[in-house]
């Protein structure tokens, strides 16, 4: 079975600019969550969807937003960004519908601001 | 919410021996889950475990949720489990996970 996969791997933005992450998760799961990594903030949520509808969200400014398909494709947008927003993004899938199950992570995709 | 303390924060070994992680947390959690993050970023899941212990290999771990505290023991250990340790609850209330700021171990030969 193939793992979750995010693309693309790595990505530089200058300021002010908008940008597009994908993520396939692994075949059958229908959640579909994504969290931001950072050096000073650590691993935090961002949101997370099933069966397309956002069940959760984390404290992130609303130019963070996220939508996802019915074949469970998700994407990401972050919009007018900002220097604070570069970071390494990952997508994780899981099989469960209730609380988080066993979360699977793709590598992530490396977002650089300048 | 929901707060995840690990210890240590950095761990120096030397191949072969033997280690524990500890992983404390505020509210009671129906699940911890651990993982690992390897030196290029990838996040894989070691443990998904509600209570009780679990084993993979040389790795194994022990959640105690009445206590609130689970351990990630590490033994023989090998230069390719250097990297950072995770421990995850579920945020209260949420269907999202709270991460621990995790411990740096660094393996060597």
């Amino acid at each position: 079975k193939a793992g979750v996969t995010q693309t693309p791997r790595y990505l530089i933005k200058t300021r002010g600019q908008q940008v597009t992450l994908s993520c396939s998760p692994i075949s059958g799961h229908r959640s579909v969550s994504w969290y931001q990594q950072t050096p000073g903030q650590g691993l935090q949520f961002l949101f997370e969807y099933f069966s397309e509808t956002q069940r959760n969200k984390g404290n992130f400014p609303g130019r963070f937003s996220g939508r996802q398909f019915s074949n469970s494709r998700s994407e990401m947008n972050v919009s007018t960004l900002e220097l604070g927003d570069s970071a390494l993004y990952l997508c994780a899938s899981s099989s469960t519908q209730g609380a988080p199950g066993p979360l699977h992570f793709g590598n992530g995709t490396r977002l650089t601001v300048t | 919410g929901i707060q995840v303390e690990q210890s240590p924060p950095d761990l120096i070994l030397q191949e072969g021996a033997n280690s524990t992680l500890r992983c404390n947390f505020s509210d009671s959690v129906n699940n911890l889950q651990w993982f690992h993050q390897n030196p290029w970023g990838q996040l894989i899941n070691l443990f998904y475990i509600p209570s009780g212990t679990k084993q993979n290999g040389r790795l194994s771990a022990t959640t105690v949720a009445t206590e609130r505290y689970s351990l990630l023991y590490i033994s023989s250990s090998q230069t390719t489990d250097s990297g950072v340790y995770f421990c995850a609850a579920p945020d209260t209330g949420r269907r999202a996970l709270t991460f621990g700021s995790g411990t740096r171990l660094q393996v060597q030969p």
